[in-house]
């Protein structure tokens, strides 16, 4: 168990429709990040929150959004949603400071788009 | 533009024996490289690291190998046990442009599979 949550664990939608995925890091982690793993493919890292605000963009769509509360949990907003949007979800976590480059991952949320 | 390419999508080996992982980077920035396993259903688990200023690190059976030259690191599995089969991913990061936050850049995977 890394410490780091993850709900939904599976999500079932149709094309158009928007979701919201949810994430807790481990306790004391700042640093919050968002991957994508579609079929067959690697770890396409989306976008990082440190403290509430965002550092980094990957690729992410315009269609996605994310944000990080005051509680640290951050939130994926996946909007207008398309068949291709089907793949898992993970976020991770990193600990702050020091020579810390080790994220710790979510066991992920599978969203499925029909 | 695959910066992290791990070329085997696929490696079977016997069990007791050592298993050879790897990983090959273009982004000559890299400083710091990083090996997950990941289970089906279940989010990557963090198993080892290096950074640039070394070439080896060991933690028990597993072993990381970095060439900065030929820009190629490996994991060495030794010895290898059923329950290590699963996907690993080799990860590599950079410190982002104007100081800005690190990420991690990941390669496709290799299925391992251990057969006893």
């Amino acid at each position: 168990d890394s410490g780091v949550t993850q709900t939904p664990k599976h999500l079932i939608t149709a094309t158009g429709q928007r979701v919201t995925l949810r994430c807790s890091p481990r306790s004391g982690d700042l640093s919050v990040y968002w991957y994508q793993q579609s079929l067959d493919q690697g770890l396409q890292f989306l976008i990082q929150y440190y403290n509430g605000e965002e550092r980094a963009k990957g690729n992410i769509l315009e269609r996605f959004s994310a944000q990080q509360f005051p509680d640290l949990h951050s939130e994926l907003n996946l909007s207008s949603l398309e068949l291709g949007d089907s793949a898992l979800y993970f976020c991770a976590s990193k600990a702050s400071g020091g020579s810390q480059e080790t994220q710790y991952f979510g066991p992920g949320t599978r969203l499925l788009v029909l | 533009d695959q910066q992290v390419k791990q070329n085997s999508p696929s490696l079977s080996v016997q069990e007791g024996r050592i298993s050879i992982l790897n990983c090959d980077y273009t982004n000559s920035m890299f400083d710091y490289f990083l090996w997950y396993k990941k289970y089906p259903a279940e989010g990557p688990t963090f198993l080892i690291s290096i950074s640039s200023i070394k070439d080896k690190n060991e933690d028990g059976r597993f072993t990381v190998f970095l060439n900065k030259s030929a820009k190629h690191l490996s994991l060495h599995i030794v010895p290898s046990q059923p329950g290590d089969s699963a996907v690993y991913f080799c990860a590599a990061s950079a410190r982002g442009s104007s100081g800005s936050a690190r990420q991690l850049t990941f390669g496709s995977g290799t299925q391992l599979t251990v057969l006893p």
